[in-house]
């Protein structure tokens, strides 16, 4: 079974304080991955896609990067507008598009 | 260019009706798929329509039905509500159905009494 696991399940940062968000998977033949970010309430808001071992990709305070087994959200200087859920996803078997995992909720206090 | 939108934002009903959502997808997108979001959960994949077929489908009940429209946009429907299907129903479009870069609606907050 397709399984995508986040950790940690919740974080809490002070302001300015960089941390990394991790992202597990055992989805075969993986053909990206996939990071999102959820605020309360509302749809996942497409971050980055990441196809291969060793790719990078940056959005303002955030670094996304991809191994073999694993990826990582880096956040750099975080600040409180940061403050959301998570969510790591990677293809499914078959049709299903998407496997996600349970997401990390982030918490940046000032 | 438009993104997705769904309607309605909330919906109360109560177990053993049936509840009707509505997605209109992204321009240019021609694929659509459902995720359930429990409270606490990742989204789970219901189902895809890719040309108004059924493209792909997850571990969901047959009361768990939809439809898409000439003009890409989709109806999920759920007949003989229960208690569990409380979730925020998550509708996202692609530009191809082998694309898995998928963008998602706000969703619709359902509540079963």
């Amino acid at each position: 079974e397709d399984q995508v696991t986040q950790s940690p399940e919740a974080l809490r940062l002070q302001e300015g304080e960089s941390s990394s968000l991790n992202c597990s998977y055992t989805v075969s033949g993986l053909r990206g991955l996939f990071w999102y970010r959820q605020d309360p309430g509302k749809g996942p808001e497409f971050l980055f896609t990441l196809y291969s071992a060793g790719e990078e990709k940056e959005k303002e305070r955030l670094k996304a990067t991809l191994t073999k087994k694993e990826s990582f959200l880096h956040i750099t200087a975080p600040k409180p507008e940061d403050s959301a859920t998570y969510l790591c996803a990677g293809p499914g078997r078959g049709n299903t598009p998407l496997v996600f995992g349970k997401g990390t909720r982030l918490s940046v206090i000032a | 260019e438009t993104g997705v939108t769904q309607s309605p934002t909330h919906l109360i009903k109560t177990r053993g009706q049936q509840v009707t959502l509505r997605c209109s997808s992204q321009s240019g997108h021609n694929t659509v798929s459902w995720y359930q979001q429990a409270l606490g959960q990742g989204p789970q994949f219901i189902f895809q329509y890719y040309r108004e077929e059924e493209n792909g489908r997850g571990n969901f009940p047959p009361r768990f039905s939809g439809l898409q429209f000439p003009n890409y946009s989709s109806e999920l429907n759920v007949n003989a509500l229960e208690l569990d299907d409380s979730a925020l129903y998550l509708c996202a479009s692609t530009a191809n159905r082998a694309y898995n870069e998928q963008f998602f609606g706000p969703g619709t907050r359902l509540t079963v009494l």
